[in-house]
C-alpha cells in the first residue's frame, strides 16, 4: 500500500532552517510528484510547491520562492523540504503528499511534521 | 491566484441529515476540483477529484457536482465518522489553492 512517512516534530529558533523528510513506499517513486503543503493552526492548507520524482524538477509557490528548497533521493524514495529564515509565522504542520498521475490533486498524504518556531 | 471560497464556514447537523457544502472559485476552473476531509490532528484525506469522481473506498453517500466556478459536496445520510472539516482545492492552475474549510459539527 502507498505510504508517506514524515520526520518528527521540530522546535526551531527564529532565523533558523528546518529540513523535513518524507519517505515513500508502495509505489514507483519516479512516476509521481511529491507536493508540500503547510497548514498553520486553525488555517486552511497552503500549497508550497512540488518536486518531480523522476528528474527532480521543482515548482515553488511564489509565497515561498527563495526560502524553500525541495530535493529528493530517488534511490531512497525520499523527498525533502528545507525552509529557511524561519519566523513564528512558520509554526505549522508541514505535509508531503503524492500528486495524482491524472491531475494536481493529492491522493496520498504523509502524517504531517509539526514545526514550532519560538525563541 | 485563484481564490476559493467555501460556504458555510461551519454547520451543525445530526446523524442521518443531508449536508451540502459549496465552493466558489474566482474564475472558471474547468472541473479541476477536489474535496478533502480532515479530522483533528490528521492529514487531509482525498474524497473527490475531477469534481465528481469518488476516490477509492469513499462511501457512496458522498457526491460532488458543479462546473465553471461553482461546486458542491453533498453527504446524504451523515454518519458519525463524517463529522470533520472539509476543504475544496482547485488544481486548474498553480498555485494550487484551498477553500477556507467547512466544519461539520454535531447539532
Amino acid at each position: 500500500q502507498v505510504q508517506l512517512v514524515q520526520s518528527g516534530a521540530e522546535v526551531k529558533k527564529p532565523g533558523a532552517s528546518v529540513k523535513v523528510s518524507c519517505h515513500t513506499s508502495g509505489y514507483m517513486f519516479t512516476a509521481y510528484a511529491i507536493h508540500w503543503v503547510r497548514q498553520a493552526p486553525g488555517q486552511r492548507p497552503e500549497w508550497m510547491g512540488w518536486i518531480n520524482g523522476a528528474n527532480g524538477n521543482t515548482k515553488y509557490s511564489e509565497s515561498f520562492q527563495g526560502r524553500v528548497t525541495f530535493t529528493r533521493d530517488s534511490s531512497a524514495t525520499t523527498a525533502y523540504m528545507e525552509l529557511n529564515s524561519l519566523t513564528s509565522a512558520d509554526t505549522s504542520v508541514f505535509y508531503c503528499a503524492r500528486g495524482s498521475g491524472t491531475g494536481w490533486y493529492l491522493d496520498y498524504w504523509g502524517q504531517g511534521s509539526l514545526v514550532i518556531v519560538s525563541s | 491566484d485563484i481564490q476559493m471560497t467555501q460556504s458555510p464556514p461551519s454547520l451543525a447537523a445530526s446523524v442521518g441529515d443531508r449536508v451540502t457544502i459549496t465552493c466558489r472559485a474566482s474564475q472558471d476552473i474547468r472541473s479541476s476540483l477536489a474535496w478533502y476531509q480532515q479530522k483533528p490532528g490528521k492529514a487531509p484525506k482525498l474524497l473527490v477529484f475531477h469534481t465528481s469522481r469518488l476516490d477509492s473506498g469513499v462511501p457512496s453517500r458522498f457526491s460532488g457536482s458543479g462546473s465553471g466556478t461553482d461546486y458542491t459536496l453533498t453527504v446524504t445520510s451523515l454518519q458519525p465518522e463524517d463529522f470533520a472539516t472539509y476543504y475544496c482545492q482547485q488544481y486548474s492552475s498553480t498555485p494550487l489553492t484551498f477553500g477556507q474549510g467547512t466544519k461539520v459539527q454535531v447539532k
